[in-house]
């Protein structure tokens, strides 16, 4: 099983380009997440998931919108890129809805995206 | 502001000591706490969950949780060399009727022979 797979691993951009970073999990699970890592800054939730069919902002939305398409797909889009999205970018999933509050997270190995 | 604290480091140590890895946190109602480690150039890999107040052991690795400091530790026995790497402390804390996870800035830690 491939758990979490997140799409490119590698990205640069112009300031002002859009694009969809693609995360898939196959584990069945409920939950997804999207974070963004900036050094110093630790990982900053940017939406989530609770179940298929919702999704709800987290601490940093601004700039991003977020497609669940299906239980196993959860999509991030960058309508209009800015330098300060630079960043890496990690796609996470949770086994139950995250209405349960014992929930460890299942990580895909990231997107490096750099914007100029 | 909900907020999840850890010294950033680096916490140097021996091989074969004990690491002592610490996070302290804001919302009291938070109901679960993870600790997760983070190679350089890695995604986080979950290592240890603690529910309860107390002491929970898995191999080398102790999570101690403190509802009432609002404080959770993570002890590593006996460090190796492959333990250098980022620990991430996870706190969830409920909102609108979900529990999302909190994440600190993370503890670099240096085992050295």
């Amino acid at each position: 099983n491939a758990g979490v797979t997140q799409t490119p691993k590698f990205q640069v951009l112009k300031t002002g380009q859009s694009m969809t970073l693609q995360c898939a999990q196959d584990m069945n699970h409920n939950s997804m997440y999207w974070y963004r890592q900036d050094p110093g800054m630790g990982l900053r939730l940017i939406y989530y998931s609770a179940s298929e069919g919702t999704t709800d902002k987290g601490e940093v939305p601004n700039g991003y919108n977020v497609s669940r398409l299906n239980k196993r797909e959860f999509s991030l889009r960058l309508e209009s890129a800015a330098p300060s999205q630079t960043s890496v970018y990690f796609c996470a999933s949770s086994e139950r809805q995250a209405t349960f509050s014992n929930q460890p997270q299942h990580f895909g190995d990231g997107t490096r995206l750099s914007i100029l | 502001q909900k907020e999840v604290e850890q010294n950033s480091g680096p916490l140097s140590v021996p091989e074969g000591a004990i690491a002592s890895l610490n996070c302290t946190y804001s919302d009291r109602g938070s109901q679960s706490f993870f600790w997760y480690r983070q190679y350089s150039g890695k995604s986080p890999e979950l290592i240890m969950s603690i529910y309860s107040n107390g002491d929970k052991e898995d191999g080398r690795f102790t999570a101690q949780l403190n509802k009432a400091s609002q404080y959770v530790s993570l002890l590593i026995r006996d460090s190796q060399p492959s333990d250098s790497a980022t620990y991430l402390c996870a706190v969830t804390e409920p909102s609108g009727g979900s529990y999302i996870p909190t994440f600190g800035r993370g503890t670099s830690l240096i085992v050295h022979p």
